[in-house]
């Protein structure tokens, strides 16, 4: 059971707006310490779409936005597009003995 | 660029140890920290550990202290993971990436080694 939970599944069409929820507690989210995305293909390493809640790394598109507040961050991901389809994952810290550094459980995007 | 490239695939027996390699370049290492994480087939990621440049610090997540000890060779810019007293459920794929702090995100990762436990 991850500490941040992220819902297993979500779908969307091509050209829509999804999103994607992180929700921690106080030791993590709430305290203030960064939320960083990935997104994973299969068979490869992920690769960061967000960091620090709301930037993204140069050549991630703008479609990919991250937001926080309070205990949870979400991904939203507008214009849907095929290649999208993939896993997602958020990271955080956390400040009890959970380990430090923690993901979520992941959430696998289908695009329908 | 900045590359990772880790060594390749293993196969141990339970109660046996493994030790992974991961050789930077692009960058200066000594400079900058590496985090390990693993995922086991089918499943999340885990967040194993980290160690900071120059190897003046090493953080290891609870439920592997003890088995697990991080590494670096600055001297061939390359870092290095070790997890012995091997059990089924250490079968993952395992990956490094450059951190410049634990909390960081990670930008740059590894291609990933596959370590598999079977007797």
């Amino acid at each position: 059971q991850s500490v941040l939970t992220q819902p297993p599944s979500v779908s969307g069409a091509p050209g829509q707006r999804v999103t994607i929820s992180c929700t921690g507690s106080s030791a993590n989210i709430g305290a203030n310490y960064d939320v960083h995305w990935y997104q994973q293909l299969p068979g490869t390493a992920p690769k960061l779409l967000i960091y620090g809640s709301t930037n993204r790394p140069s050549g991630v598109p703008d479609r990919f936005s991250g937001s926080k507040s309070d205990t949870s961050a979400s991904l939203a991901i507008t214009g849907l597009q095929a290649e999208d389809e993939a896993d997602y994952y958020c990271q955080s810290y956390d400040s009890t003995l959970s380990g430090y550094v923690v993901f979520g459980g992941g959430t696998k995007l289908t695009v329908l | 660029q900045v590359q990772l490239v880790q060594s390749g695939a293993e196969v141990k027996k339970p109660g046996a140890s493994v030790k992974v390699s991961c050789k930077a370049s692009g960058y200066t290492f000594s400079n900058s920290g590496v985090t390990w994480v693993r995922q086991t087939p089918g499943q999340g990621l885990e967040w194993m550990g980290w160690i900071s440049a120059y190897s003046v610090h090493t953080l290891y997540a609870q439920n592997l202290q003890g088995r697990v000890t991080m590494t670096t060779d600055t001297s061939t810019s390359t870092a290095y993971m070790e997890l012995r007293s091997l059990r089924s459920d250490d079968t993952a794929v395992y990956y490094c990436a450059r951190a410049t702090s634990p909390s960081s995100g990670y930008v740059y990762w590894g291609q990933g080694t596959l370590v598999t436990v079977s007797s």
